[in-house]
């Protein structure tokens, strides 16, 4: 069974400082995806790693796949309010569906 | 990328009774799911919708409960049916799209049964 954990689960930190959030699975993989949510919305696609290797950048947010670790990092650099949200990855396993981590609240203060 | 739209956005319910929930896309789109996320929770898959079939659902859900149609390939409905307040929660539909990984979400649906 495939199984997504996410660490922190509660992560709070000052504007300008830089924390990486990160995403361990359990079984084997080369599709992780990493979403936003904001308080009472949906879910916002921010990444979709293919393969072993990838890194994707959007302003503030970096996120990498090490599919040999079970691994994904998304980094944050110089972190702002507007970053404040829940942060999800999610699993796409061979065969099975989409298997989503238990959210890393992020609250970034002033 | 698809745009989603869901129908109701919220609705408070009385125990017992079934609520409706529909899901429109703008295009045609492979596969539909339905996930539940209750408060403060990640989001848990309750079924696949799949076209002019029955659904395919997850462990710990069942058709009685969960009745889900797609007549075709860009709508669904899901009814969350002899509702208790346990069944509050946000329910979601979302889609992937043909040659597509990736999944888009509607904005969801937030059900509270008192």
């Amino acid at each position: 069974e495939l199984k997504v954990e996410q660490n922190p689960l509660f992560l709070s930190m000052q504007e300008g400082k830089n924390y990486t959030i990160y995403c361990n699975y359990s079984t084997t993989s080369d599709r992780l995806y990493w979403y936003r949510q904001d308080p009472g919305k949906s879910l916002e696609s921010l990444f979709v790693l293919l393969s072993n290797g990838a890194v994707k950048q959007e302003g503030r947010l970096m996120a990498s796949l090490d599919t040999k670790a079970r691994l994904s990092t998304l980094h944050i650099t110089a972190a702002v309010h507007d970053l404040s949200a829940t942060y999800f990855c999610a699993v796409d396993g061979y065969g099975q569906n989409f298997v989503f981590g238990p959210g890393t609240r992020l609250s970034v203060l002033p | 990328s698809a745009v989603i739209s869901q129908k109701p956005s919220r609705d408070i319910c009385q125990r017992g009774t079934s609520l409706t929930i529909q899901c429109q896309v703008d295009s045609q789109v492979t596969m539909m799911f339905w996930y539940r996320q209750q408060p403060g929770q990640s989001l848990t898959l309750i079924a696949t919708a799949n076209q002019g079939s029955e659904a395919t659902y997850e462990s710990g859900f069942v058709i009685d409960k969960f009745p889900i149609s797609r007549p075709n390939l860009t709508f669904s409905t899901l009814t969350v049916s002899n509702m208790s307040p346990e069944d509050s929660s946000i329910y979601l539909c979302s889609v992937r799209t043909s040659g597509s990984f990736e999944q888009f979400f509607g904005p969801g649906t937030r059900l509270t049964v008192l």
